[in-house]
């Protein structure tokens, strides 16, 4: 069975410092994909970035950069320069390869409150 | 660009009323998903369909059913509301591609079900 945790119920910045978001999880699968989804106070659910189990390469995107480690499963997330409007609840994903079509169901982590003040 | 679209956003039900609702996914995505998301939890997946056939089902009770019809719309009906089944529901759309790769989820906006 397929697992996600966050281990960060909450964390509290001020705007501009860094702020990494943690993500663990577990799979008996070889092929899976990883996700990042931002929940902001409206409700939506925001998809950020989508990783497969073979591409190890970080990412960054503007001020967002992804930290994907198989030897550790985990695949963390960095705000750099927070702003109050990245205050949000981050949701790490999980999806499982079943066979040779995958259907892809999500499997989430519990999520991060993200809170950014001014 | 076009995204899932769901209806209606909100819904107010008594207990042992049924509710359905509607979710149009965004066009040429063959997969739909339904996920529900208590106060403070993640989502949870109930149920997805590919190709208008159910290709997956999670913790759904058995007084939800849902269905996927030939425009790849998908309405997921609840009966006999329970005061627990106060959530917010997602439907997520995506391409699906063959030999085991999945394509991303793009999640409508919810819809707010509040059970009297």
């Amino acid at each position: 069975a397929q697992k996600v945790t966050q281990a960060q119920t909450e964390i509290s910045v001020v705007e501009k410092e860094d702020v990494t978001l943690d993500c663990v999880y577990e799979t008996r699968d070889t092929t899976y994909y990883l996700f990042w989804y931002k929940q902001p106070p409206s409700g939506e659910l925001v998809f950020l970035i989508r990783r497969n189990s073979f591409d190890e390469q970080n990412e960054i995107s503007g001020r967002y950069s992804w930290n994907f480690q198989k030897s550790t499963s985990s695949f963390n997330f960095t705000i750099t320069a927070s702003q109050v409007v990245d205050s949000a609840v981050y949701f790490c994903a999980l999806s499982e390869s079943a066979g040779g079509t995958s259907y892809g169901k999500l499997t989430f982590g519990q999520g991060t409150i993200l809170t950014v003040h001014p | 660009a076009a995204g899932v679209i769901q209806s209606p956003r909100h819904l107010i039900k008594e207990k042992r009323e049924t509710a359905t609702l509607k979710c149009y996914p965004i066009p040429r995505h063959d997969t739909v998903y339904w996920y529900q998301q208590g106060p403070g939890q993640d989502p949870q997946f109930l149920i997805s369909f590919y190709e208008k056939m159910q290709s997956d089902k999670g913790s759904i009770p058995d007084r939800f059913s849902a269905q996927q019809f030939s425009d790849y719309h998908s309405e997921l009906n609840m009966s006999s509301l329970e005061l627990g089944d106060s959530a917010l529901y997602f439907c997520a759309s995506s391409s699906q591609v063959g030999g085991g790769s999945t394509d991303t989820q793009y999640f409508g906006p919810g819809t707010r079900l509040t059970v009297l």
